[in-house]
């Protein structure tokens, strides 16, 4: 069954600090990963898009990793400011398959504090 | 340019009451989706189409729900006989294209209530 599942749920940071949001997958045929940033009462935005052959990429404070291999991807955030505060979706898309072609995790909530 | 606009944002409706919600994509964005967010859930697709192609309704929960679309512009989802269970954020999102590689561009959506 095609699946995401991030961790951790939920998390709390101060501002200034980093974190690391975890994104582990059961997609195939694999086509792509995205991360997208929702803030409250908005549409999910898109941060990046990564396809089978890249490792990272970045946008700004944001850098996203993948593992095609163990199936792993992670987002990480620097020197965090509060207007992070958000949930942030891990989205695997998949060749050839209904629903879109998109698999939504549940996403990270984000708290940024002062 | 203009995003991706839904209405209304808000709606309140008793169970058992049909509503309709609105969708206006990005001008020039052949494929529309619409997804379903449910309180602490990931999004779930319920449907999208394709420029004039028979749309893939695969998501769509039960026969009371249904979408139409009018060309490549605007779009809208019907939910008949609503029950609590349909209570959820509904956000519509459009592309250039449909396939894998195309950027999805999300609405603000329309989150509904039902009472």
């Amino acid at each position: 069954k095609n699946q995401v599942e991030q961790s951790p749920q939920s998390l709390i940071i101060l501002e200034g600090k980093n974190c690391t949001l975890q994104c582990n997958y059961t997609v195939s045929p694999f086509s792509n990963l995205r991360w997208y940033k929702q803030d409250t009462g908005r549409g999910p935005v898109s941060l990046t898009i990564m396809t089978f052959s890249e490792n990272t990429k970045s946008n700004g404070r944001y850098t996203a990793t993948l593992d095609a291999d163990t199936k792993q991807s992670s987002l990480h955030i620097t020197a965090s400011q509060l207007s992070d505060s958000a949930s942030y979706i891990c989205v695997v898309a998949n060749y050839g398959g209904s629903q879109g072609n998109l698999i939504f995790g549940k996403g990270t909530k984000l708290s940024v504090k002062p | 340019g203009a995003g991706v606009s839904q209405s209304p944002s808000n709606k309140v409706t008793e169970k058992g009451k049909d509503v309709e919600l609105r969708c206006d994509p990005i001008s020039g964005h052949t494929a529309l989706y619409w997804y379903r967010q449910r309180l602490g859930q990931g999004l779930e697709f319920l449907i999208y189409f394709q420029g004039n192609s028979a749309p893939d309704k695969s998501g769509l929960p039960s026969d009371r729900f249904s979408a139409e679309r009018t060309g490549e512009s605007v779009s809208t989802l019907t939910i008949q006989r609503t029950q609590q269970e349909d209570s959820a954020v509904y956000l519509c999102a459009s592309s250039l294209g449909q396939g894998v590689t195309y950027e999805q561009y999300f609405g603000p959506g329309t989150r509904l209530t039902v009472t």
